[in-house]
């Protein structure tokens, strides 16, 4: 494929139940990174990749959430004993280069997460 | 820290009228800017970027948008609005170029086009 693909597309969770998000970069691309988008807001930052490398996990709202990438390509995002407040669409990028010069994050089409 | 306003949650136009969405942004450091669209069900799509080359940015579509230093703004334009067009557009802020920086974006601006 040539775009970000992420799944599921959809997730429906109970309180309290563990959920595990996948994304699948472009090949090649070292640069991945997480957004959650609540509804009717834009989408926030929760973490960045380099490579396998987790970098900045400052926008994880809780350590009930946690991110990977072992192999530096797919990554995963868990988030534990959901909450209602979890409930949003999670949105994975991915970008080809790191540092200087303008590199385009590509976005997947995200996966809605409904947690009752 | 870096901040991202929209005026403006929804903005309705008429087909072949002019399309203006407003971003204006906080940063602490020499911003890189962005627009994005997002159309149901879809990623969003990278429309136009500043990079502190020009500060009148063309993209794709026929958008295009200006940076004006001295009011924090990057307001996002086009001439004549298209049915195709509606869609849900942000404004984004980054540190550096974008390729190992977490955006800052803004709630949206949801697009109606009036046929």
């Amino acid at each position: 494929g040539a775009g970000v693909s992420q799944s599921p597309r959809y997730k429906v969770a109970k309180r309290g139940q563990d959920v595990a998000l996948r994304c699948d970069p472009i090949s090649g691309h070292v640069s991945l990174f997480w957004y959650q988008q609540a509804l009717g807001q834009g989408p926030e930052f929760l973490t960045y990749f380099q490579n396998e490398a987790q970098l900045d996990k400052s926008g994880l709202p809780s350590d009930r959430f946690f991110a990977e990438r072992p192999e530096g390509s797919v990554s995963t995002l868990k988030i534990q004993r959901t909450q209602q407040e979890d409930s949003a669409v999670y949105l994975c990028a991915s970008s080809s280069e790191t540092g200087t010069g303008f590199n385009e994050q590509y976005f997947g089409p995200g996966t809605r997460l409904t947690v009752t | 820290a870096q901040s991202v306003t929209q005026l403006g949650s929804h903005v309705s136009v008429s087909e072949g009228a002019l399309v203006l969405l407003r971003c204006n942004y906080s940063s602490s450091v020499p911003p890189y800017l962005f627009w994005y669209v997002q159309y149901p069900n879809q990623g969003l799509q990278l429309l136009l970027k500043y990079t502190s080359a020009a500060t009148l940015v063309k993209g794709i579509n026929d958008f295009e948008a200006e940076f004006k230093k001295s009011e924090t703004s990057f307001h996002l334009t086009k001439p004549s609005a298209h049915m195709s067009d509606a869609a849900e557009y942000f404004c984004a802020v980054s540190p550096g170029p974008g390729g190992a920086d977490g955006l800052t974006f803004g709630k949206g601006t949801h697009l109606i086009i009036q046929p």
